[in-house]
């Protein structure tokens, strides 16, 4: 079955640097979907990238959708103490709806 | 986008009893989506849930231990049946409004 991988698995950052974290399908998806999990809450959805190749930004945040429509990637710059908490890809393939989730990648900030 | 109501927030069931979680949308959606996150872990996907047919079940998850109901398109229930510790996960609903899924606030359920 489909498969959506992210690396890295954790990432620590001091306040100010930038994180980057990756994402992977095995299949070719119809649109990608970045979602952020605070500790203790529910994801909360950021933004959906459909085209190939498309770069949206969110202030500090570059969300890109690879040209083969199986990878992204999110970047931030600048990283914020605000920005805690797991990240996760969810990609929608062709042949379903179901919003199949990644592995998340977990980002903790020290001041 | 969708505002969604999940209860319980919360839960302490003894093993081999059943609890039943509630979504509740305010406003129509054709799909609901029921999904289970374990502690640590990335959320899976348990079932899709549409109004009027029977809820399609993903790879492992069966639906005599966790039946869901969709009564009308606004609602819908998924049952956690003869629980056991293993079951202790934060389970959550989502719907797909128009653009990306809203989550409820989910149901942290633990099996003691």
């Amino acid at each position: 079955g489909q498969q959506v991988m992210q690396i890295p698995q954790y990432q620590h950052v001091q306040e100010g640097e930038d994180f980057t974290t990756y994402c992977n399908s095995s299949t070719t998806l119809s649109n990608i979907q970045w979602y952020k999990q605070r500790p203790g809450g529910h994801p909360v959805f950021l933004i959906q990238l459909v085209k190939s190749g498309e770069v949206k930004k969110q202030k500090r945040l570059t969300f890109q959708f690879g040209e083969a429509k199986k990878n992204s990637s999110l970047h931030i710059t600048a990283t914020q103490t605000t920005d805690v908490g797991t990240y996760f890809c969810a990609g929608v393939s062709y042949n379903t709806d179901k919003l199949i989730f990644g592995t998340g990648t977990r980002l903790q900030v020290f001041p | 986008s969708a505002v969604i109501s999940q209860k319980p927030s919360r839960d302490i069931c003894q093993r081999g009893t059943s609890l039943t979680i509630q979504c509740q949308v305010d406003s129509q959606v054709t799909m609901m989506f029921w999904y289970r996150q374990q502690p640590g872990q990335s959320l899976t996907l348990i079932a899709t849930a549409n109004q009027g047919s029977e809820a399609t079940y993903e790879s492992g998850f069966v639906i005599d231990k966790f039946p869901i109901s969709r009564p009308n398109l606004t609602f819908s229930t998924l049952t956690v049946s003869n629980m056991s510790p293993e079951d202790s996960s934060i389970y959550l609903c989502s719907v797909v409004p128009l653009y990306g899924y809203t989550f409820g606030s989910g149901t942290r359920l633990t099996v003691v």
